[in-house]
């Protein structure tokens, strides 16, 4: 069964830094693409970025380019998203979805983690 | 703004037939596969039609997905109260070299 488990609910302050994770099983981590979507409250979805883990590919999309970063760990089928400082308008429900096929889709999605940054 | 253009709502009463548009460009609907997700409140978007018109194993025969030119639709017969949610469509778009999402298409049961 494909699975995509991400990490639990953060609060963070201001400048903060934070990394969530999605632990990936049931398929191959390694011939899939991993993504991340951004659902702020009350909005639609955003995609950030997606990570290709068998060597690390990443393509931002421009909005999000610079303001985080995605990466991946092979042996532990595990992809990640960082912040190195938050803002208040970070605050929104982060999903990671699986990308199959080309030009890719997304067919399996994780539960999604919440961010909160408040002061 | 996104690329791709959803009605911000629709709604219909049980059993009615409801119809949810997308529309987009050369670039993206009029080149590529649409891709439909619903997303009901609380949870995660669920992937519901894929390639233009195709069902993913669980999802209700009530449930279509059309295409036609640089516009698509999902289409909704017999609704009913557990179908109330948000509708997404998405495509890849050649010009950006990535997928994008419709702003989404809240739909309520009356």
């Amino acid at each position: 069964e494909v699975q995509l488990v991400q990490s639990g609910a953060e609060v963070r302050k201001p400048g903060q830094s934070l990394k969530i994770s999605c632990k990936a099983s049931g398929f191959s981590f390694t011939s899939y693409w991993i993504a991340w979507v951004r659902q702020m409250p009350g909005k639609g979805l955003e995609l950030m970025g997606v990570i290709y883990p068998d060597d690390s590919e990443t393509t931002y999309s421009p909005s999000f380019q610079g303001q985080v970063t995605i990466s991946a760990d092979k042996s532990l089928t595990t992809a990640y998203l960082q912040w190195s400082s938050l803002n208040a308008s970070d605050t929104a429900i982060y999903y990671c979805a699986r990308g199959t096929s080309w030009p890719y889709y997304f067919d399996y999605w994780g539960q999604g983690t919440l961010v909160t940054v408040s002061s | 703004q996104s690329v791709l253009t959803q009605p911000p709502s629709a709604s219909g009463t049980p059993g009615q037939r409801v119809t949810i548009s997308c529309s987009g460009s050369k670039s993206n609907i009029g080149s590529n596969h649409v891709y439909w997700y619903q997303q009901l409140p609380g949870t995660a978007p669920k992937l519901f039609i894929f390639r233009n018109d195709q069902r993913p194993s669980g999802v209700p025969d009530r449930f279509s997905g059309s295409k036609s030119g640089t516009s698509a639709s999902l289409a909704i017969s017999g609704l009913r109260s557990e179908d109330e949610g948000d509708y997404y469509c998405a495509v890849w778009d050649d010009s950006l070299s990535g997928p994008v999402f419709g702003g989404g298409t809240k739909l309520t049961v009356l």
